[in-house]
């Protein structure tokens, strides 16, 4: 199994900075990593792909970069709709797709 | 815009059988494309994928669940399903549907219902 960590676990950012979130596997996965965030009460949304590109209709404030086994999530400019969970998850290995223990990124 | 929506009881009493249903809307269930996964959620904790069915049937499962783990697909229906058996409190969890993207996403899930929650206790 390819065990994801996730760094910060909290992360707390004023409105308008840059927020970095970091995320490891325990073996290479390549590129075939995806972020995700996730609101209160809501399912998770798929925000980047192949570790770098963003899905549809997600705004270009988000980018994801790196391979093999660091990954890296940005948000440039943090807006109000930003605050949540965020995880990344690994496709690699088909036969078990794992996800990290999330980041909650907060209001400070 | 295809949707997911899925639904079973939200309680469940231990040593039975957890069963749910994903129903698709908007879209095909047997598109190429796709394959159809279900992943849970304990309260305030993470995200674990349970498995995904592809529509000839063909099946993957995670090791940590495949003994107690059967999931089907009825095209007919548009539906794909979940049945989890020996539930203990453990897999109390909101349950989700969604659909891995393979040719878009590579495998990223595009589209997920609202979730369910799924309560095993006497």
């Amino acid at each position: 199994e390819i065990v994801m960590t996730q760094s910060p676990a909290t992360l707390s950012v004023s409105p308008g900075e840059r927020a970095t979130l970091s995320c490891r596997a325990s073996q290479s996965v390549s590129s075939n990593l995806a972020w995700y965030q996730q609101k209160p009460g809501q399912a998770p949304r798929l925000l980047i792909y192949g570790a770098s590109t963003r899905a549809t209709g997600i705004p270009a404030r988000f980018s994801g970069s790196g391979s093999g086994t660091e990954f890296t999530l940005t948000i440039s400019s943090l807006q109000s709709e930003d605050f949540a969970v965020y995880y990344c998850q690994q496709y690699n290995n088909w036969l078990l797709f794992t996800f990290g223990p999330g980041t909650k990124v907060d209001i400070k | 815009q295809v949707q997911l929506q899925e639904s079973g009881p939200g309680l469940v009493k231990p040593s039975q059988t957890l069963s749910l249903t994903c129903t698709v809307s908007g879209g095909s269930i047997s598109s190429g494309s796709y394959y159809w996964s279900w992943i849970r959620q304990p309260a305030g904790k993470g995200l674990e994928w349970i498995g995904r069915i592809y529509t000839s049937g063909s099946t993957n499962y995670n090791p940590s669940l495949k003994s107690r783990v059967t999931i089907s697909v009825d095209t007919s229906k548009n539906q794909f399903s979940l049945k989890l058996s020996s539930v203990t409190a453990a897999d109390t969890a909101v349950y989700y549907c969604a659909r891995e993207n393979i040719v878009a996403y590579g495998g990223g899930a595009d589209v997920w219902g609202k979730g369910t929650t799924v309560t095993v206790s006497s």
